[in-house]
């Protein structure tokens, strides 16, 4: 029983350049989230499912692209990454009671 | 303003002491309250709920006043391993997507 994992655990990026953040849960939760964490700002929502085939927006959605592929899996898509998009991404998975993170991807964007 | 706000700290105290930490919170129609702990370079881990009666969890009270806004924490004889920082998480909506808003976090170090 992994919980939430997350790939890949680093990543530099160039100006420019894209990729994909995959997010993976084996707890059977509707609900998936992706977040930002930056010094100083706290976790801010970029993007959530609150079920299959369903994606809404978070507070910081600019930039970013999501996909839920199926009930496990949640992925965010930089298209075209910015200096302003470094930062650790935090995926969760969400029970009616409580959020279960995965251990993070920390990007760096030069 | 920020919807929760927390003082960042650092708070660096004694093994065995008691520490407290408070957050505040803007939405007043705000219906769930947790505080999550991080520990560095490590994701988010809910360390309890708050509920409005308060609740106590071992060494850890948490208490919620609504009328005042905010969100208490306090640690009893603590630990070094208590060393990590306490988010204030909020969950504003009654119904519909649990769309959590997280304070910038508490810094606490528990020195020997």
């Amino acid at each position: 029983n992994a919980g939430v994992t997350q790939t890949p655990k680093f990543q530099v990026l160039k100006t420019g350049q894209s990729m994909t953040l995959q997010c993976a849960q084996d707890m059977n939760h509707n609900s998936m989230y992706w977040y930002r964490q930056d010094p100083g700002m706290g976790l801010r929502l970029i993007y959530y499912s609150a079920s299959e085939g369903t994606t809404d927006k978070g507070e910081v959605p600019n930039g970013y692209n999501v996909s839920r592929l199926n009930k496990r899996e949640f992925s965010l898509r930089l298209e075209s990454a910015a200096p302003s998009q470094t930062s650790v991404y935090f995926c969760a998975s969400v029970s009616v009671h409580e959020q279960y993170f995965g251990p993070g991807t920390r990007l760096t964007v030069t | 303003r920020k919807e929760v706000e927390q003082d960042p700290g650092p708070f660096n105290v004694p093994e065995g002491a008691t520490v407290a930490f408070n957050c505040t919170y803007s939405n007043s129609a705000s219906q769930s309250f947790f505080w999550y702990r991080q520990d560095c370079r490590k994701e988010p881990k809910l360390l309890m709920s708050v509920y409005s009666s308060g609740n106590e969890d071992g060494r850890f009270t948490a208490q919620l006043n609504r009328a005042s806004q905010y969100i208490s924490l306090l640690i009893r004889d603590s630990k070094l391993s208590d060393s990590a920082t306490y988010l204030c998480v909020v969950n504003p909506r009654l119904q519909g997507a649990q769309k959590l808003v997280f304070g910038q976090g508490t810094r606490l170090t528990i020195n020997p």
